[in-house]
């Protein structure tokens, strides 16, 4: 089956230590985005790669970043995980930006923990 | 600004009622609004689009420009039905935002 996987699905990291997560797809979706959703709240778009062009939104913390290696992988970096960093991550792919193959596609998301 | 707000945090429904989960949205341009459904232990999916103007398992929206809504409704709602909804809004480019969700609880 084509779809989105992230690893792992439960991420348990220490105040400040770096941590990365994982997403890959097997759907060849020139989109890859991430998103953080807290408890109760909405998915909030951080930054997405179009092919290899990274696009940051203007609100995300300089404390995240990422990278996309190839077309089928895509990490999440958190350089120093505070205690609100804690979060459900998504990950998601489209095919492109533009008309029907707008719909994202999301992973099972991994669950971070900071103690 | 742009903003998606779905009112209801929890909507609870008896099996073979009416259902409808509200979402309005802010945006200065031409909307692309979707509904993505998770249900329990799965992952956030699409459930349909305004553009396509298709009905998915009973599930309709109609998108209302003049009042900024795109309510999702189903005539009879099933237990199958009970799942977190979460009404979304793509403002050009990538960028899609989502609304805070409804969870739809159906009683049998």
């Amino acid at each position: 089956d084509a779809m989105v996987i992230q690893n792992p699905r439960y991420q348990v990291t220490q105040f400040g230590k770096p941590v990365t997560l994982s997403c890959s797809q097997t759907l060849n979706h020139n989109v890859m985005y991430w998103y953080q959703q807290k408890s109760s709240q909405a998915p909030k778009l951080l930054f997405h790669y179009y092919d290899k062009d990274f696009n940051n939104e203007a609100d995300t913390p300089d404390n995240f970043q990422s990278r996309r290696p190839n077309t089928s992988f895509c990490f999440l970096d958190i350089r120093s995980p505070g205690l609100g960093d804690a979060a459900m991550y998504l990950c998601a792919t489209s095919k492109s930006g533009w008309g029907v193959n707008t719909e994202a596609f999301f992973g099972q998301g991994t669950r971070l923990t900071v103690v | 600004a742009q903003r998606v707000t779905q009112p209801e945090k929890l909507l609870s429904v008896f099996k073979g009622a009416p259902v409808e989960l509200k979402c309005n949205y802010s945006y200065s341009g031409s909307p692309e609004l979707f509904w993505y459904v998770q249900y329990s232990r799965q992952r956030l999916q699409l459930l349909l689009r305004h553009i396509s103007r298709e009905s998915i398992k009973g599930f309709t929206a109609d998108l209302n420009k003049g009042e900024t809504s795109f309510h999702l409704k189903k005539p009879f709602a099933q237990e199958e039905d009970s799942a977190m909804y979460y009404c979304a809004l793509r403002t050009g480019g990538f960028k899609t935002i989502f609304g805070a969700g409804t969870r739809l609880f159906v009683k049998a």
